[in-house]
């Protein structure tokens, strides 16, 4: 079936340092991708989306890429704070009804 | 606007038993989801609703029955809980395709 493949499963990185986050999906009609990011103990919330029609897309420290061509698509945080601490999901639209098909997530530690 | 609600917070279960896993939005949101997230594994679509009167199948329905009658409910029944049920169960609502999903808090749900 359809899925999407999420790297690195954890992630390490110095507080003010940037963090990158890789995604690849299988589906080449897919033309939606969100993040979510998830705080210990709360459901996922969406912190940035792309759409198939837009290369890149920016906001504030957050930023995310897409490659249509090899189906691959990236999150970038920037001048990471320990706010930033957390589990993020990326995911894509698949199928009838553009059903969302999450990755696996990466556990992101921001160290001070 | 309490947006997406869950009930119950937690439950144990016995082998064999049934429940009903409650959820309510008040965003006047057509989609509704019922997603389970595994230690590692992310989120897995359960089964999904375009509407009231209108469920399908996701990912792994196997062991779950769903109904929507309004708006705003979709409650997520397990008829004979088995511990592969054992999950965390988050419930999530959209006003369409390629749309912000909007999360519930999880339901906790153990079965032994």
């Amino acid at each position: 079936g359809e899925n999407v493949e999420q790297h690195p499963s954890t992630l390490s990185v110095q507080e003010g340092d940037s963090a990158v986050i890789k995604c690849t999906y299988s589906d080449s009609a897919s033309n939606y991708f969100p993040w979510y990011k998830q705080e210990l103990g709360k459901g996922p919330q969406l912190i940035i989306d792309i759409r198939s029609n837009v290369g890149e897309k920016k906001d504030q420290r957050i930023a995310v890429t897409l490659n249509k061509t090899a189906k691959h698509f990236s999150l970038h945080i920037t001048e990471t704070q320990p706010e930033d601490s957390a589990v993020y999901f990326c995911a894509a639209s698949i199928g009838r009804d553009d059903k969302i098909i999450f990755g696996k997530g990466t556990r992101l530690h921001i160290l001070p | 606007n309490a947006g997406v609600t869950q009930t119950p917070k937690f439950r144990i279960l016995k082998i064999g038993q049934s429940m009903t896993l409650q959820c309510t939005q008040d965003m006047n949101h057509n989609y509704m989801y019922w997603y389970r997230q595994d230690p590692g594994m992310g989120l897995k679509l359960i089964y999904y609703s375009v509407g009231a009167g209108i469920t399908d199948k996701g990912e792994v329905p196997n062991g779950y029955n769903v109904s929507r009658s309004t708006t705003e409910d979709f409650p997520l029944r397990l008829e004979l809980a088995a511990p592969s049920q054992t999950s965390v169960y988050f419930c999530a609502s959209s006003s369409g395709t390629g749309r912000e999903q909007y999360f519930g808090p999880g339901t906790r749900l153990t079965v032994t």
